[in-house]
Order: structure tokens, then C-alpha cells, then sequence
């Protein structure tokens, strides 16, 4: 069965440093990963997807995620935090061989001035 | 371009009574589809998703169920809502490689 982790509920830093909001994941075949970010009363906003290829992945606003497959993680990462960036942050995962799509808890990111 | 389209933004209902929410796609066509909840402002529950019309998979049981009448549309009801009901509905569709999301609709239970 899929299954998502997020060990943290949530992850402080302080602005103009490096951030890393954690994902390690579980599927029974080759993942598609994915980081979704979320503002208060809104949807889910599309940042990044890994689907094949080059295990650094490049998404919006700055952010960056590295594939690990032999740690089974996805770990979303930015060198230096916005006070914008602040906001609530979902990695999901999708096996290639399934339709549906499972979520992680979800990160919340502050990043104080 | 594939836009999706959720409503209502809002609802407050009294306990006891049916739900209706709905979601519709432009712009593809024969998408997955899937209804998730959000309480308390954290994590995502799938409930429910689709790989065609008239077919609906169940992820959690509960109060809920979804239907499919066509292509681009998914409706999530209720006969009677619970007041653990309240949440927040959010819509997604996806291709082969990720899932698009709309807005989302704020229940309460009242």
C-alpha cells in the first residue's frame, strides 16, 4: 500500500536561511512524487513533481527536491527562506501503477524576519 | 487550458440534512478525479476517486459517497450529515502525473 510520511508538523527558520521540510515515502512500485503548497483557505498549489530522470528536481518559487531511492525520500529544499514562504506544505506520492494519489500530514513552514 | 471548478466556497448545514457538493473539468477529457478532506487545517484524507464514469472507489467508510454522471463531473453527498462532517472538501483532477486542485469547499455542521 502507498503511504506518505512527514515527520514534522512543523519546521521554523529564519529568513535568508536554508530550508528542508522532510518526506519519505512507501509504494510497491516506481513513485511519482510530488510537493503541493498551501496558503490559508485555499487550495493545494502545484511546486514540484518527480516522475523520471535526474534525481534533483527544480519547481516554483525557488524550492528544489531530491529523490533518494534508497532512503525512500523526498525532501523539499530552498537555500535561502522568504517570511512568504510560510505556509503549509503536502508531499503526496502515487504509484505508476495506481490512480490514486496519497498525501503526507502536512509541514507547516514559518520563517520569521 | 484544464481548469476545475468546485462549489460552493461556504456551506453551513444543521445536522440531519443531505450534502451536495460538486466538481467540475474543463478542458480534458476521461480524468481521474477525487475528493479529499482537510480538518483542522492539516493533513489530506482521500475519500474517494475515479477512473471513469460510474466508477467510484471508496477509501475510508463513512458518512460520505461520490458519484460520477459524467465524464467531468464528481459530486460528493450525504444523506444526513454528522457533525464530524465539517471539514475542508477539496476537489482534484489528475493525468498520469499529478493532480490539479480546486478551491475547496469549507463545511461546517451545525
Amino acid at each position: 500500500a502507498q503511504s506518505v510520511a512527514q515527520p514534522e508538523d512543523q519546521v521554523n527558520v529564519a529568513e535568508g536561511n536554508p530550508l528542508t521540510v522532510k518526506c519519505t515515502y512507501s509504494v510497491s512500485g516506481n513513485p511519482y512524487l510530488f510537493w503541493y503548497v498551501q496558503y490559508p483557505n485555499r487550495g493545494l498549489q502545484f511546486l514540484l513533481k518527480y516522475i523520471t530522470g535526474d534525481n534533483l528536481v527544480k519547481g516554483s518559487y525557488g524550492f528544489e527536491a531530491e529523490f533518494n531511492k534508497s532512503q525512500t525520500s523526498f525532501h523539499l529544499k530552498k537555500p535561502s527562506a522568504l517570511v512568504s514562504d510560510s505556509a503549509l506544505y503536502f508531499c503526496a506520492v502515487r504509484d505508476i501503477l495506481a490512480s490514486k494519489i496519497i498525501f503526507g500530514s502536512g509541514t507547516r513552514l514559518s520563517i520569521r524576519p | 487550458s484544464q481548469t476545475i471548478h468546485q462549489w460552493p466556497a461556504t456551506l453551513v448545514q444543521p445536522v440531519g440534512s443531505p450534502l451536495s457538493l460538486e466538481c467540475t473539468v474543463e478542458g480534458t477529457s476521461n480524468p481521474n478525479l477525487y475528493w479529499y478532506r482537510q480538518a483542522a487545517g492539516r493533513g489530506l484524507q482521500l475519500l474517494f476517486y475515479s477512473v471513469g464514469i460510474g466508477q467510484i472507489s471508496s477509501e475510508v467508510p463513512q458518512n460520505l459517497s461520490a458519484s460520477r454522471p459524467q465524464d467531468r463531473q464528481f459530486i460528493l453527498s450525504s444523506k444526513k450529515l454528522l457533525l464530524s462532517d465539517s471539514g475542508f472538501y477539496l476537489c482534484a483532477w489528475g493525468d498520469r502525473q499529478e493532480a490539479f486542485f480546486g478551491q475547496g469547499t469549507r463545511l461546517t455542521v451545525v
